[in-house]
């Protein structure tokens, strides 16, 4: 039940496409739905987070979107760009509560 | 801030020696994380400390891991013998639990390589 579930394992996407990365959860508990950004050679890094009472939330390219009855979110990165190229880790937590449950990653390839 | 520091960022020893990694959090923060990322499966979380107390240690691979935190501003992970198969990154993350949601950074990691 503290299983974050994560797809896909790899995508490659255009220069200017859109990626998209999704993640399910079983635990209705978990409030705090971050993704995370992990360049080679380095460590994640916080890219965008939502609370469950929005059903969505848009940082520039980058857009999580949110369905609480199907308990699922999603990573959408508009106008993908080669410097997106990077593995991306959607998470959940029970915030004060618990750590952070991480997906398997997706490694986003943005080529030109 | 320099963000949260990991030593070393390299480690490669042989089968059955002790290894130690080393890692100091951002100043203020209460939450320490430990991480091993390995191709296969992901980002596991090893353990964890509020207030420099283990809290859930269930992640720890075998007893021939260990971790400590003695301050708020120092925590070491020691694998004693290390096999081939620790070989991975190691992460150390921290954060500041305060009720809300926060943020955790991570560090650079520390990659092991046990031949």
């Amino acid at each position: 039940q503290q299983q974050v579930k994560q797809s896909p394992q790899s995508l490659i996407v255009q220069k200017g496409g859109i990626s998209i990365i999704n993640c399910a959860y079983e635990n209705t508990a978990f409030d705090y739905f971050p993704w995370y950004q992990q360049f080679p050679g380095k460590g994640p890094a916080l890219l965008i987070a939502i609370r469950p009472d929005v059903s969505e939330k848009k940082e520039g390219r980058f857009t999580i979107s949110f369905n609480k009855s199907a308990k699922q979110f999603s990573l959408h990165i508009m106008d993908s760009q080669p410097g997106d190229s990077a593995t991306y880790f959607c998470a959940a937590s029970i915030i004060g509560n618990t750590p952070l449950v991480f997906g398997k990653g997706t490694r986003l390839s943005v080529i030109a | 801030d320099a963000g949260v520091i990991q030593s070393p960022r390299h480690e490669v020893t042989e089968m059955g020696q002790e290894v130690t990694l080393r890692c100091k959090p951002i100043s203020g923060h209460n939450s320490l994380f430990w991480y091993r990322q390995t191709m296969m499966r992901g980002l596991e979380l090893l353990i964890y400390f509020n207030n420099n107390v283990p809290i859930d240690d269930s992640g720890m691979p075998e007893d021939r891991f260990s971790a400590k935190m003695p301050n708020a501003s120092f925590s070491t992970l020691k694998i004693q013998p290390s096999e081939p198969r620790d070989s991975a990154v190691y992460f150390c993350a921290s954060s500041l639990r305060n009720g809300q949601p926060t943020e955790q950074f991570f560090g650079p990691g520390t990659r092991l390589t046990v031949l």
